[in-house]
């Protein structure tokens, strides 16, 4: 059984630092990119960033490129979310997510097969 | 990045209606969308996947279809299990992206 359980969260003055682990089990963690999404209270959802199986790519939306940083302990079967100059909409549950490849024409794609249960950051001073 | 219009935003039904959510793209992304659901207070779950193709475990009365900018999701006969919030997902292009959401409550 997949299981992915996410923790870190708390609450963070503006401008500060915070970061997420996400504990993964009950598949080849090495085998699948990982995301972040999440979603701020009473809102949808937001990809925030993705990494390659190796950890060698990293991918990041715009609203977190250069304060955020995605990072994976394929031996501990762990990924985590270094989030530094952290600002009051950056508030939100961050999910974990395995993705899944989808393939066709040459050209691919992840959606998310699996999610944690979420851990809650909340910026405010 | 490709924008997405999910309609309705909120959708009243009542226990055995048939109900249909409409995702429109900015651009083509061929097959590249999943439909997820999500209960308040869970994390969302996948539904369907590459346009039409059900999840395993996912119930045969949900049904998905489209390609290129138009994508539909229908619930058959909606059971009380079924009031929640639907999210499309394109991932045809980074960054993926999802719709706003359509909260189907009980009329």
């Amino acid at each position: 059984e997949v299981q992915l359980l996410e923790s870190g969260g708390g609450l963070v003055q503006p401008g500060g630092s915070l970061r997420l682990s996400c504990a993964a089990s009950g598949f080849t963690f090495s085998s699948y990119a990982m995301s972040w999404v999440r979603q701020a209270p009473g809102k949808g959802l937001e990809w925030v960033s993705a990494i390659s199986g190796s950890g060698g790519s990293t991918y990041y939306a715009d609203s977190v490129k250069g304060r955020f940083t995605i990072s994976r302990d394929n031996s501990k079967n762990t990924l985590y979310l270094q989030m530094n100059s952290l600002r009051a909409e950056d508030t939100a549950v961050y999910y974990c997510a395995k993705d899944w490849e989808y393939c066709s024409g040459g050209s691919c794609g992840d959606y998310f097969d699996y999610w944690g249960q979420g851990t809650l950051v909340t910026v405010s001073s | 990045v490709i924008w997405m219009t999910q309609s309705p935003s909120l959708l009243s039904a009542s226990t055995g209606d048939r109900v249909t959510i409409s995702c429109r793209m900015s651009q083509g992304i061929s097959s590249y969308l999943a439909w997820y659901q999500q209960k308040p207070g869970k994390a969302p779950e996948l539904l369907i996947y590459a346009a039409s193709t059900l999840q395993s475990g996912v119930p045969s009365r949900f049904s998905g279809s489209g390609s290129g900018t138009d994508f539909t999701l229908t619930i058959s006969c909606l059971q009380s299990e079924d009031f929640a919030t639907y999210y499309c997902q394109q991932y045809y292009s980074f960054p993926w992206t999802f719709g706003q959401g359509t909260k189907v409550e009980i009329k």
